[in-house]
């Protein structure tokens, strides 16, 4: 299977600053890559699909790149509801499977 | 706007088999995929396995062996079985729909999450 590895594991920045998480996958996985943003007690939310594109009511200051084995999820400019875990996935091949996830804490 | 809500036990002694149903609401569960993820406490989420409306499913190897995903079009319900838990399967479960057919190969909806706890 296809193993993700996120780092770091804890991110901890002040409002307004840039944030960027890695993923990488143990393989080619192209393009398909998602993330998703989850809140303590709350389900995951898709934030980025196919590695760059924004999903549908998520903040422009939110971006995704990458391709292949190596991809970047950047959070312009930090807002104080930004605080979460960021997982990413890859659905390139079956199983699908999830990086262990950044914390991201806001000052 | 489709909602999901999982329901089930929240405690299950080892060595039994752990139920849980999925219940979608505000659209037909017919033409998607429809899933499991789960999260050991503090842990990574992990795919468990889909089905498709027409019963077609797929498991991840590493659970295959004890692992049964069942629909219910006429509750508009999917459901979990797995067998033989041990402590290992402490984890919050969830459902989610995926819209293959649409070229939407991730996950756009969910529910809010079923703790189950495998204890004696």
């Amino acid at each position: 299977e296809i193993v993700v590895t996120q780092s770091p594991g804890t991110l901890s920045l002040s409002p307004g600053e840039r944030a960027t998480l890695s993923c990488r996958a143990s393989q080619n996985i192209g393009n398909n890559l998602d993330w998703y943003q989850q809140k303590p007690g709350q389900a995951p939310r898709l934030l980025i699909y196919a590695a760059s594109s924004r999903a549908t009511g998520i903040p422009v200051r939110f971006s995704g790149s990458g391709s292949g084995t190596d991809f970047t999820l950047a959070i312009s400019s930090l807002e104080p509801e930004d605080s979460a875990v960021y997982h990413c996935q890859q659905r390139s091949e079956w199983p699908l499977t999830f990086g262990g996830g950044t914390k991201l804490e806001i000052k | 706007q489709v909602q999901l809500q999982e329901s089930g036990p929240g405690l299950v002694k080892p060595s039994e088999t752990l139920s849980l149903t999925c219940t979608v609401s505000g659209g037909s569960i017919s033409n998607y995929f429809w899933h499991w993820i789960r999260q050991p406490p503090g842990k990574a989420l992990e795919w468990i396995g889909y089905i498709y409306y027409n019963g077609n499913t797929d498991y991840n190897p590493s659970l295959r062996t004890r692992v049964t995903i069942s629909l219910d079009t006429s509750k508009n319900q999917f459901s979990l079985k797995l067998n033989s838990v041990t402590s290992a399967d402490t984890a919050v479960y969830f459902c989610a729909r995926r819209d293959d057919n649409s070229g939407r190969w991730y996950f756009d909806s969910w529910g809010q999450g079923n703790l189950v706890t495998v204890s004696s």
